[in-house]
Formats: C-alpha cells, sequence, structure tokens
C-alpha cells in the first residue's frame, strides 16, 4: 500500500494549462480504471473532481480532465484561474477493498 | 442533501483509545460503502478502511489490527474504533461516502472532519 507518486508542486499562469500526474503501480493505476482526483483548498474538505479516470462529476467545470496511460493518471487544468490553486490529490482502487491516495500536489497560479 | 458529520476527535494519550463518529444524513450507510480517510497536519490524505453494503470491513496496514470500522444502522451512522493509538495516528479524521456504491470510482461526499491528536 505505498502512496502513489505526484509531483510536489506545479504552477501556471491565468489562462495558461498545467497537467498533474499521478505514478502508481500495475497494482492500483494500471490495474483498474478506478482513479478519482480531488480539490483542497486549506482548511477545507476534499472535493471531488474527477471519476472513473476522465469522468467529470456535474458542476465541475470542463476545463478539469483526466486522463491515463500505463501506471500513470493525469489531471489536466485548462483556462488556469485564481480560484484553482489548491492542493490536488489523486485516488485509485487498490485491489482487495482497499484504496490508495498520491502525496498531492500543490498547484500554485502565478 | 447528503450530509456527513464526524465527531469524537481529541487529545488522547498514546497507547489510548478513541471512538469517531460519522453521521450521515440523506443516503443510507448500509446501501453503499464508506471511508476514513486522514490527513496528518500538513500532509497528504491517507486511506485508512472502509466498510461496505455488505459489511465487509478493509484496513490500510498501518492501522490493521489497532482500528475497527463499523456501523449501526439504526443511527444511519459509521464509527471508527482506535486503539493503541501512537503519535503518528494524530491526524484530522474525513469520513467520505462512495459515489457509486457499484464501483470503485470516488468519494463524492467528504465531512468537515475531526482532528485526533495522540499525545503524552
Amino acid at each position: 500500500q505505498s502512496a502513489l507518486t505526484q509531483p510536489r508542486s506545479v504552477s501556471g499562469s491565468p489562462g495558461q494549462s498545467v497537467t498533474i500526474s499521478c505514478t502508481g503501480t500495475t497494482s492500483d493505476v494500471g490495474g483498474y480504471n478506478y482513479v478519482s482526483w480531488y480539490q483542497q483548498h486549506p482548511g477545507k474538505a476534499p472535493k471531488l473532481m474527477i471519476y472513473d479516470v476522465t469522468e467529470r462529476p456535474s458542476g465541475v467545470p470542463d476545463r478539469f480532465s483526466g486522463s491515463k496511460s500505463g501506471n500513470t493518471a493525469s489531471l489536466t487544468i485548462s483556462g488556469l484561474q485564481a480560484e484553482d490553486e489548491a492542493d490536488y490529490y489523486c485516488c485509485s482502487y487498490a485491489g482487495s477493498y482497499t484504496f490508495v491516495f498520491g502525496g498531492g500536489t500543490k498547484l500554485t497560479v502565478l | 442533501e447528503v450530509q456527513l458529520v464526524e465527531s469524537g476527535g481529541g487529545l488522547i494519550q498514546p497507547g489510548g483509545s478513541l471512538r469517531l463518529s460519522c453521521a450521515a444524513a440523506g443516503f443510507t450507510v448500509s446501501n453503499n460503502y464508506v471511508s476514513w480517510v486522514r490527513q496528518a497536519p500538513g500532509k497528504g490524505l491517507d486511506w485508512v478502511s472502509v466498510i461496505y453494503s455488505g459489511g465487509g470491513t478493509y484496513y490500510a496496514d498501518s492501522v490493521k489490527g489497532r482500528f475497527i470500522i463499523s456501523r449501526d444502522n439504526s443511527k444511519n451512522t459509521v464509527y471508527l474504533q482506535m486503539n493503541s493509538l501512537r503519535a503518528e495516528d494524530t491526524a484530522v479524521y474525513y469520513c467520505a461516502k462512495a459515489r457509486d456504491r457499484y464501483n470503485y470510482g470516488g468519494y463524492d461526499y467528504w465531512g468537515q472532519g475531526t482532528l485526533v491528536t495522540v499525545s503524552s
């Protein structure tokens, strides 16, 4: 049950696009199409942004998109806005009815 | 409206026990799966445990044998009994509801969290 690997930080200017990677193994990210992404602002609970690798819950802007290739999932945020500045976490089903989160990525909007 | 409200956190000495509660509204805990996820101060999210609709319970290796997840269907509440607490268990503990009870695709509702501090 090792944490998934995410970059500690990424940054971009308003209007630009950024991509956050989430690397696991064939036992988690690579083995299942059950990757989800969460946005967390300081002092707040996480918010679901992407589920089932590519699906967006209602209310989440279409600027947020997800993908996966092999053992690495990615979250792309296009048209960056100031309010997107937050911590982002990936999560994957890890088999045997368990889950694993990534270490988190701090997104800074310059 | 779906709501999750955690309670029961506090300051506890190493080796002690604490029981957290997660009171649910707007959905039935016995028809879904609910997890506990924790976040140590300044750190990332850490999956702890899950209870499925069928009653199956599963744990992260770091808490296996020390923590017990359960639920009271009549109170629509999920619990986390934490025993043999260690300093590294210090964290905000969140409960979270599965978006879809039939797959493992994510958690769509989270509580506000309850802080557990393990210190002498």
